[in-house]
């Protein structure tokens, strides 16, 4: 049984520069969360999908924008990148049941803006 | 939001036990999740806390009050590989979290 899988693993950029990132859930999974996590801090919610439309956005700006596919997988898009956004990029995927569900987290994407 | 507070860092030897203290402000609450992220890795599921008490799993326990707003998790019998952050998070809704900053766990021999 597959976990969340995550692609890349690793990305350099520049500034102004923009990057997408992929998300394959878990299997049985239909909902997918992203988050940021600078270095020593922890995990910030940025968004999630259910559905193929955003349900639920964190506090981040439009340049942070996202996609979900018919077989759930899910893209993350920042445009214009900044030194800031330099960080892990996590997916996680859960079950939609209507209640609390446990996340599960892929490996992440590191992204560094340079 | 959430006001999540954990200690930065707490070190202990092998075999030991070892207590990781998380407080939180909260207006509604959904549960208390527990996470252990060790270095350039994903954070992996340890517990889910909804109601009051201690629910053990092993070498693991994690425990809430409500009343108090505190969690805390217990690590038993120390090894070397749980040396790694253990990050405590509160759902804002359903499926979206809100994390502490973590608590690095340093096993020493």
């Amino acid at each position: 049984d597959a976990g969340v899988t995550q692609s890349p693993t690793h990305l350099i950029k520049t500034r102004g520069q923009q990057v997408t990132l992929r998300c394959s859930p878990k299997s049985g999974h239909d909902t997918v969360s992203w988050y940021q996590q600078a270095l020593g801090q922890g995990p910030q919610f940025i968004f999630q999908y259910y559905e193929e439309e955003e349900r639920q956005r964190g506090n981040f700006p439009d340049r942070f924008s996202g996609h979900q596919f018919p077989n759930y997988s899910s893209e993350l898009n920042v445009n214009a990148l900044l030194l800031g956004d330099s960080a892990l990029y996590l997916c996680a995927s859960s079950s939609e049941t209507g209640y609390q569900e446990t996340q599960y987290f892929g490996p992440g994407t590191r992204l560094l803006v340079l | 939001g959430q006001n999540i507070d954990q200690p930065t860092e707490m070190t202990a030897t092998e075999g030991a036990i070892v207590q990781i203290n998380c407080t939180y402000q909260t207006s509604g609450f959904n549960g208390l999740f527990w996470y252990q992220q060790h270095a350039g890795e994903a954070p992996t599921f340890l517990s889910y806390n909804v109601l009051d008490g201690l629910e053990e799993k092993g070498r693991f326990s994690s425990f809430l009050s409500r009343s108090k707003g505190y969690s805390y998790l217990l690590l038993k019998e120390l090894q070397m590989k749980d040396s790694a952050s253990y990050l405590c998070a509160v759902p804002l809704s359903v499926g979206k979290l809100q994390f502490g900053a973590g608590t690095q766990v340093v096993v020493t021999p």
